[in-house]
């Protein structure tokens, strides 16, 4: 059970778009769509921003999607504001009946 | 609205068994078909599922961590525990816990967090 990929760090500047991918397998991101995102702004727990490849919870601004490809997912942050710089991360539920992380993305506002 | 706290030691010797309690309100462990998890994030590093276990015992972990979990639900406390046996300095991390929905998947609920560290 590897973690899934994603890019150390993006960065944007304010009221740019940005896109963080997270790459997994067949056996993961590309056979459910079960996908989540979670952003973390340092000294916090995590927060749900996306749940089943592209769902809003209550509360997360619009200005938040997500969206999936084969075995690629997406989250695409528009607009982009100093509030949002924070570590993002995507999981996925995987055939073998468990939860898997990708290793985490550092957004930085510029 | 519903509340996760995670509580045990924050000092565990190495080879030694951590063991880690969450307590929920705002809400019964056994309502509905939610699971019950466990997260930890080292130090300066990423988020890593460690295990889960739904209120009717029924429980899985990360298949490389599994011999050395145990996840399980205290519907009466509406608590949900971890032990984690073996420790080393691997294992220090702050350890999560967190509520999954079912089918779809994703965690929703998380406690605060709490830092466990294993040393001599």
């Amino acid at each position: 059970q590897s973690a899934l990929t994603q890019p150390p760090s993006v960065s944007g500047s304010p009221g740019q778009s940005v896109t963080i991918s997270c790459i997994g397998s067949s056996s993961d991101v590309g056979e459910y769509d079960r996908v989540s995102w979670f952003q973390q702004p340092p000294g916090t727990a995590p927060k749900l921003m996306i749940y089943e490849v592209n769902k809003r919870p209550s509360g997360v601004h619009v200005r938040f999607s997500g969206s999936k490809s084969g075995n690629t997912a997406s989250l695409t942050i528009s607009g982009l504001q100093a509030e949002d710089e924070a570590d993002y991360y995507c999981s996925s539920y995987t055939s073998s009946n468990t939860l898997v992380f990708g290793g985490g993305t550092k957004l930085t506002v510029l | 609205q519903m509340q996760l706290h995670e509580s045990g030691p924050g000092l565990v010797r190495p080879s030694q068994t951590l063991s880690l309690t969450c307590t929920v309100s705002g809400g019964s462990i056994s309502s509905g078909n939610y699971y019950w998890n466990w997260i930890r994030q080292p130090a300066g590093k990423g988020l890593e599922w460690i295990g889960r276990t739904y209120a009717t015992g029924h429980a899985n972990s990360k298949p490389s961590l599994e011999s050395r979990v145990t996840v399980s639900a205290d519907t009466t406390k509406n608590q949900f525990s971890l032990r984690l046996t073996s420790v080393t300095a691997a294992d220090t991390a702050v350890y999560y816990c967190a509520r999954g929905v079912p089918f779809a998947d994703y965690f929703d609920y998380w406690g605060r967090g709490t830092l466990v560290t294993v040393s001599s």
